[in-house]
């Protein structure tokens, strides 16, 4: 069974600072697609950015980016020029291949990082 | 276009009584899953469904029944409720045919069972 782990509880960031959260997983398979979702208080969950784990390039979205390294099992998030409403619970999510031959696309969460940002 | 819905938003139920939560989504999407959220933790998987007729069982199915019977609905069913199942719960749903395949979620369901 796949796992992700999230070894920051909390982490606290100056506005317009930069800060990286962690994210590790573990998994036999060789495809699959890596997430970072945002949950503030009001509990939607929000896409913030995905990587194809076929896919060398680190996926960016605006000042949100990641560093994946495949072979450490290591998806790390930084947030740049933090903004007060980056404020929230960050996870971390694996996800399976839709058409794997088991765990068809199921997903496992780490259990997240409160992310508080400070005026 | 609704997105992803679950109805209702708060629930409080009696040990051993039973109940059906109630999700739906308006984008035709082929995948659907369950999740609950702990106090502190992150999401973990109930049941999941790849299409319309075929249901599968995720990491912490016990109590809990579903069924697919159109594309649209995915209801959750607790059987006999429990303390334990004292939870946020969450449903979303994806598309198959998108790379990679971004889930939608509902706005949860929380539920306390005294």
């Amino acid at each position: 069974a796949q796992t992700v782990t999230q070894s920051q509880p909390e982490m606290s960031v100056q506005e317009a600072e930069t800060v990286t959260l962690s994210c590790t997983y573990d998994t036999s398979e060789s495809d699959y697609y890596l997430f970072w979702y945002k949950q503030p208080p009001s509990r939607q969950m929000i896409l913030v950015i995905r990587q194809e784990a076929y896919k060398q390039q680190n996926a960016t979205e605006n000042r949100f980016s990641v560093n994946f390294q495949k072979a450490a099992k290591s998806f790390s998030l930084k947030i740049s020029d933090s903004q007060l409403g980056d404020a929230a619970m960050y996870f971390c999510a694996y996800r399976s291949m839709i058409f794997a031959n088991t765990n068809a696309g199921k997903s496992t969460f780490g259990d997240g990082t409160t992310l508080t940002v400070k005026p | 276009n609704a997105g992803v819905t679950q109805t209702p938003k708060f629930q409080v139920l009696k040990t051993g009584q039973s109940m059906t939560l109630q999700c739906a989504q308006d984008m035709n999407h082929e995948y659907m899953s369950w999740y609950r959220q702990d106090p502190g933790m992150g999401l973990r998987l109930i049941h999941y469904s790849v299409g319309a007729g075929i249901t599968d069982q995720g990491e912490v199915p016990n109590g809990y029944n579903v069924s697919r019977s159109t594309t649209e609905d995915f209801p959750l069913r607790l059987l006999s409720a429990a303390p334990s199942q004292t939870s946020v719960y969450f449903c979303a749903s994806s598309s198959t045919r998108d790379s990679p395949t971004e889930q939608y979620f509902g706005p949860g369901t929380r539920l306390t069972v005294t």
